[in-house]
């Protein structure tokens, strides 16, 4: 099966700096790769997905990148303010079934 | 966005006794649902995943007569946590797509803590 795992698994950056996690999959049928961020006590929320037919997307101050000879797609999140502050979980699909990865708990220093 | 919604967003209950929680996709047909456990500081670990009309296929190792799910309409599923005991305390999401969509909605969780 797929098996994701994702880098690193805290990130503390200063408000302003870029921020960027990185994950790898393993299973080469896998063509969707969301990115969700969780608050404390809350659902994960999508916040940009890419799909295999491509290899950059962005949406304002977060993109994300794909490589899928090497099995790896990055989050950038760029001008980082405090309300970016949460926990941030990659996924890979290639079916119905989402693998995740573990989380990167991201920290933003005003 | 699509919306899912759950309820509630927290419960106490005694052991020994039911709780049923609620996943509703409330701006779309969900053709499947999906519930997740997640366990503080950790990843979602998948539970089960329902089809609207059919039974939930469970992952190894989540007691399917424990953790009862029925997905009886294509807005809603309830994942009914039976005889409930103190290890059953952790935080319940839901999620749901819609068709041939790719994309995963999650709900806001539910706080579960059996006392």
């Amino acid at each position: 099966g797929e098996n994701v795992e994702q880098h690193p698994s805290t990130l503390s950056v200063q408000e302003g700096d870029s921020a960027v996690i990185k994950c790898t999959y393993s299973d080469s049928a896998s063509n969707y790769f969301p990115w969700y961020k969780q608050e404390l006590g809350k659902g994960p929320q999508l916040i940009i997905d890419i799909r295999s037919n491509v290899g950059e997307k962005k949406d304002q101050r977060i993109a994300v990148t794909l490589n899928k000879t090497a099995k790896h797609f990055s989050l950038h999140i760029t001008e980082t303010q405090p309300e970016d502050s949460a926990v941030y979980f990659c996924a890979a699909s290639g079916s119905v079934q989402f693998y995740f990865g573990t989380g990167t708990s991201l920290t933003v220093i005003p | 966005g699509a919306v899912v919604s759950q309820h509630p967003s927290w419960v106490i209950c005694k052991s020994g006794t039911s709780v049923k929680i609620e996943c509703r996709s409330l701006d779309f047909q969900a053709t499947t649902m999906f519930w997740y456990r997640q366990f503080p500081k950790q990843s979602l670990m998948l539970m089960a995943t329902s089809n609207e009309g059919s039974k939930a296929t469970y992952e190894q190792g989540v007691e399917k007569d424990k953790f009862l799910i029925n997905h009886a309409s294509l807005t809603l599923s309830t994942l009914t946590v039976t005889s409930a005991h103190p290890e059953d305390s952790s935080f319940y999401i839901c999620s749901a797509i819609s068709g041939s969509s790719y994309e995963q909605y999650f709900g806001p969780g539910t706080r579960l803590t059996v006392t």
